[in-house]
C-alpha cells in the first residue's frame, strides 16, 4: 500500500459545528503532516507528527486540533471555524524528519467549505 | 531559514515541445534535497523528481530532468515531448534534515494542442 487515504473528500460545515478530517497511511511512515492549500497558492504547513509526538506546532488558531491516535492515523478535528477557512486540506507522511531524501507521500485532500 | 523562490506564475507549451520552469532557493545548508511535484486539478500533489545536493549529475525521470547549479542556487525542471497531461500546478520544494518541505509559489503549466 502506496497510498496516503484521505477522508471525507469534500466537506460543507456551518460554523457553529464540530467535524473531523481524518488521514490513514500503511507505509510505515513516522512523520505525518497536515498542510492547509487556497487556490492558486502553495500548501501551508499547520501541524507535524513525528514519530506520534507534535514536533512543531504552527501558530495555527485553536479552531483547529490536530491528534495522531497511532503511527498510522491522523486527525484534524475543527470547531468553530470561520468562512476564511475554506480551503483544501492536505495530509502527507513521510519515512521521517531525520529522512529527507523520499521527500512526501500526499492524499488527494478534503476541499472544505464553511458556510 | 530557507526560501525556495518560482519567479514564473503561469507558463504555456504547446505539445510536442520543451518547456523549462525556474527555481532559485535559498539555504545556508551543504547537505539538502530538491523536489518537483505536480498538481493537476484531480488535487493530489504527486512527486516529479527529485535531487540530492551531493550529486552533481542532474536527475532525469523519463521526459522530466532537471537541471541542477548548486553555485547559483538553481534548480530548473525541463519537461521534454510535452503532454496534454502534463497541464498542472509545478511546485519546487527543499528539504533539509530534521525540516519539513518548504514550497516555492508555484508555477501554472498550460499544454496547448
Amino acid at each position: 500500500d502506496t497510498e496516503v487515504t484521505q477522508t471525507p473528500k469534500h466537506l460543507v460545515m456551518g460554523m457553529t459545528n464540530k467535524k473531523s478530517l481524518k488521514c490513514e497511511q500503511h507505509m510505515g511512515h513516522r512523520a505525518m503532516y497536515w498542510y492547509k492549500q487556497k487556490a492558486k497558492k502553495p500548501p501551508e504547513l499547520m501541524f507535524v507528527y513525528s514519530y506520534e509526538k507534535l514536533s512543531i506546532n504552527e501558530s495555527v488558531p485553536s479552531r483547529f486540533s490536530p491528534e495522531c491516535p497511532n503511527s498510522s492515523l491522523l486527525n484534524l478535528h475543527l470547531h468553530a471555524l470561520q468562512p476564511e477557512d475554506s480551503a483544501l486540506y492536505l495530509c502527507a507522511s513521510s519515512q521521517g524528519l531525520q529522512v529527507p531524501w523520499y521527500g512526501y507521500t500526499f492524499g488527494s485532500g478534503t476541499r472544505l467549505t464553511v458556510v | 531559514a530557507q526560501t525556495v523562490t518560482q519567479s514564473q506564475p503561469e507558463m504555456s507549451v504547446q505539445e510536442a515541445e520543451t518547456v523549462t520552469l525556474s527555481c532559485t532557493y535559498d539555504t545556508s545548508e551543504s547537505d539538502y534535497y530538491l523536489f518537483w511535484y505536480k498538481q493537476p486539478p484531480s488535487r493530489q500533489m504527486i512527486l516529479v523528481i527529485r535531487q540530492e545536493a551531493y550529486k552533481q549529475q542532474n536527475a532525469t525521470e523519463n521526459r522530466f530532468s532537471v537541471n541542477f547549479q548548486k553555485a547559483a542556487k538553481s534548480f530548473s525542471l525541463k519537461i521534454s515531448d510535452s503532454q496534454l497531461g502534463d497541464a498542472a500546478m509545478y511546485f519546487c520544494a527543499y528539504r533539509s534534515e530534521g525540516t519539513p518541505l518548504v514550497f516555492g509559489k508555484g508555477t501554472r503549466l498550460s499544454v496547448i494542442a
